[in-house]
């Protein structure tokens, strides 16, 4: 059985950097049927993915264009694992944070969120 | 980016109610839907991909159907675990998008 454990704070100051991890039991970060991707949820934004990271013989990511010059998704194979890191951090980025995992399904080019973490509250205030 | 747009925003029914349940994307995105429930303080769960597959564990009573640009969430007889918020995304195209929700409330 696959699970996602979340942690990282929850109180942010304005232009401080949010850090998550992401801790992966029953899966391997470097299955070649799974990405890795991290989603916000707020109530004025909704469901808001983030991006992604994944390994195809090497690891490649992917953002979402409103936060590109502020994030960074990293992967940790050796504790299996991966992070999020978003920089300048406003009130505006205050939301809940989700890990998901994008499972392949067999003999179709089709990916589904099929596992999400719990959630991380992060409230960004000063 | 695809916009998906789901309605109603809300709805009122009954335990044992059959309720529909609406998506539409802003341009086709073949069968690559998939519809999550979610209640207060808990991650989205997986019910439907691929427009009308139902995920492992998920009761039959919950059923999707759609391709191209318009896609329906049905449930047959309304359970009263069922009342949560749905929400439909596209895992066409990055960035991956989401629905607005609908709330399914008691009536």
């Amino acid at each position: 059985q696959v699970q996602l454990q979340q942690s990282g704070p929850g109180l942010l100051r304005p232009s401080q950097t949010l850090s998550l991890t992401c801790v992966i039991s029953g899966d391997s970060l470097s299955s070649s049927n799974a990405i890795w991707n991290w989603v916000r949820q707020s109530p004025s934004r909704g469901l808001e993915w983030l991006g992604r990271t994944y390994y195809r013989s090497r690891w490649y990511y992917d953002y979402a264009v409103s936060v590109k010059s502020r994030i960074v998704i990293n992967p940790d194979t050796s504790k299996n694992q991966f992070s999020l890191q978003l920089n300048s951090v406003t009130p505006e980025d205050t939301a809940v944070y989700f890990c998901a995992r994008d499972i392949l399904l067999p003999f179709d080019h089709y990916y589904y969120m099929d596992v999400w973490g719990k959630g991380t509250t992060v409230t960004v205030s000063s | 980016d695809i916009q998906m747009t789901q309605s109603p925003s809300s709805l009122s029914a009954s335990v044992g109610d059959r309720v529909t349940i609406t998506c539409r994307a802003s341009q086709s995105i073949s069968r690559y839907l998939n519809w999550f429930q979610q209640i207060p303080g808990e991650a989205p769960k997986l019910l439907i991909y691929s427009a009308s597959s139902l995920q492992t564990g998920v009761p039959s009573r919950f059923s999707g159907s759609g391709s191209g640009t318009d896609f329906t969430l049905s449930i047959s007889s309304l359970q009263p675990e069922d009342f949560a918020t749905y929400y439909c995304q596209q895992s066409f195209l990055i960035p991956r998008t989401f629905g607005q929700g609908t709330k399914l409330e008691i009536k």
